[in-house]
């Protein structure tokens, strides 16, 4: 089983600062099949991006993803007030598939 | 408008059994692996079960023997039936579409969640 390692537990920044979110994954994710997904408080969690770099439908283009083989980040580039909630990383190459623990962005 | 609807949450003791059912609408059903998620309270997500197009199903460990996902396209439903059901399986289990058509992008729709509470 992959185990996902998301850094750090909690991001403590300002509408308007940059967040850099980190997974990483205990063995090479097969194919880079690492999703991001985004969850705030009662709601589904949303997919962010796929494919480790690819964006899904109708996310802005201040959410990146990037990496390969067993380190992934995702980063934001400047945070508007609906982006603070939870973001979990999620590998789909290998089954059984697994997702990381989870980092809050939180309001400073 | 792609959507998926949970239902089948309930309180139930130990031991027992549920069954999830989860209703697709605006896309091509028969052509996606779905999967269900599970989420405890306050906690992070956890995958529970996957069936692909074809029908074959994928289990973690935590669920093999216990939980049997289902499909059945003419209905555009899918179903999870839970067996022995223990306080650990407590969670807002969503159900989700995951590949289709060959090709994988994550899970890209999500179910609103059905509550599952085991009690002892």
């Amino acid at each position: 089983e992959i185990v996902l390692t998301q850094t750090p537990g909690t991001l403590s920044l300002s509408p308007g600062e940059r967040a850099t979110l980190s997974c990483r994954a205990s063995q090479s994710v097969s194919s880079n099949y690492l999703a991001w997904y985004q969850q705030k408080g009662g709601q589904a969690p949303r997919l962010l991006i796929y494919t480790a770099s690819n964006r899904a439908t109708g996310i802005p283009d201040r959410f990146t993803g990037r990496g390969s083989g067993t380190d992934f980040t995702l980063t934001i580039s400047r945070l508007e007030p609906e982006d603070f909630a939870v973001y979990y990383c999620h590998q789909y190459g290998n089954s059984p598939w697994t997702f990381g623990q989870g980092t809050k962005v939180e309001m400073k | 408008e792609v959507q998926l609807v949970e239902s089948g949450g309930a309180l139930v003791q130990t031991g027992g059994s549920l069954r999830l059912s989860c209703a697709a609408s605006g896309f091509t059903f028969s052509s996606y692996d779905m999967h269900w998620v599970r989420q405890a309270t306050g906690k992070g997500l956890e995958w529970v079960s996957a069936i692909s197009a074809a029908g074959e199903p994928h289990y973690p460990g935590s669920v093999k023997g216990r939980f049997t996902v289902s499909r059945e396209d003419a209905k555009n439903s899918f179903y999870l039936q839970m067996t022995g059901l223990r306080v650990g399986d407590t969670a807002v289990y969503y159900c989700a579409r995951g590949a289709g058509y060959g090709v994988s992008r994550g899970l890209d729709v999500w179910g609103q969640g059905t509550a599952v509470t085991v009690s002892s």
